[in-house]
């Protein structure tokens, strides 16, 4: 399996922030690399699909970027609804795998 | 637009087969894949499956052998059934629907929680 890896597992930021989430993959996966936002009790919402591409109706304070092995998430100017979780998730082979999550908390 | 809904009991004894249902509306299950996808209390997300509307499948290697995925277009739904199931089954439990660029989750139900218990 394809192993992801966050980092940080957690990070504290404040309202109007920029803010950057990397994921790393065990091997290639060209762009097929996509981020996702989990809030408490409700399902995960797709974000960023294949590393840089905004899903329809995403706020464009999000950004995706990277290849290969080595991705981004950033988000410029924080807002109060942007703290969650957020997950890398891999698409290029299965198993599809996600990483361990990196939890955005307010300062 | 495209709305999923999963149904099934929240509660399974061990041993027992897990089955849920997800709902397909506000669009046709044509050209996509659906899957399942759940997160144990504590921990990442997991891939378990999916179907194509054609009929094939393809299951995360851990669960193949208890795991399938079924499809009925007339009923616009999807099922999934996992036998033998322990306490380690135990999640929430979201269906999905596939993008048809990059593969992609971009539609999900809201999720059922399900507990493995005696």
């Amino acid at each position: 399996d394809i192993q992801m890896t966050q980092s940080p597992s957690s990070l504290s930021a404040s309202v109007g922030d920029r803010v950057t989430i990397t994921c790393r993959a065990s091997q290639t996966i060209t762009t097929f690399l996509n981020w996702y936002q989990h809030k408490p009790g409700k399902a995960p919402k797709l974000l960023i699909y294949t590393a840089s591409s905004l899903e329809s109706g995403v706020p464009s304070r999000f950004s995706g970027s990277g290849s290969g092995t080595d991705f981004t998430l950033t988000i410029s100017g924080l807002q109060p609804e942007d703290f969650a979780t957020y997950y890398c998730q891999q698409s290029y082979r299965t198993p599809q795998t996600f990483g361990q999550g990196t939890r955005l908390e307010i300062k | 637009q495209v709305h999923l809904q999963e149904s099934g009991p929240g509660l399974v004894k061990p041993s027992e087969t897990l089955s849920l249902t997800c709902t397909v509306s506000g669009g046709s299950m044509s050209g996509y894949f659906w899957g399942w996808i759940r997160q144990p209390p504590g921990t990442t997300l997991e891939w378990l499956g999916y179907i194509y509307y054609s009929g094939s499948t393809d299951y995360n290697p851990s669960l193949r052998t208890r795991l399938a995925v079924s499809m009925d277009t007339s009923k616009s739904q999807f099922s999934l059934r996992l036998s033998s199931v322990a306490a380690a089954d135990t999640a929430m439990y979201y269906c999905v629907r596939v993008s048809a660029v990059g593969g992609a989750f971009d539609i999900w139900g809201q999720g059922t929680m399900v507990t493995v218990s005696s």
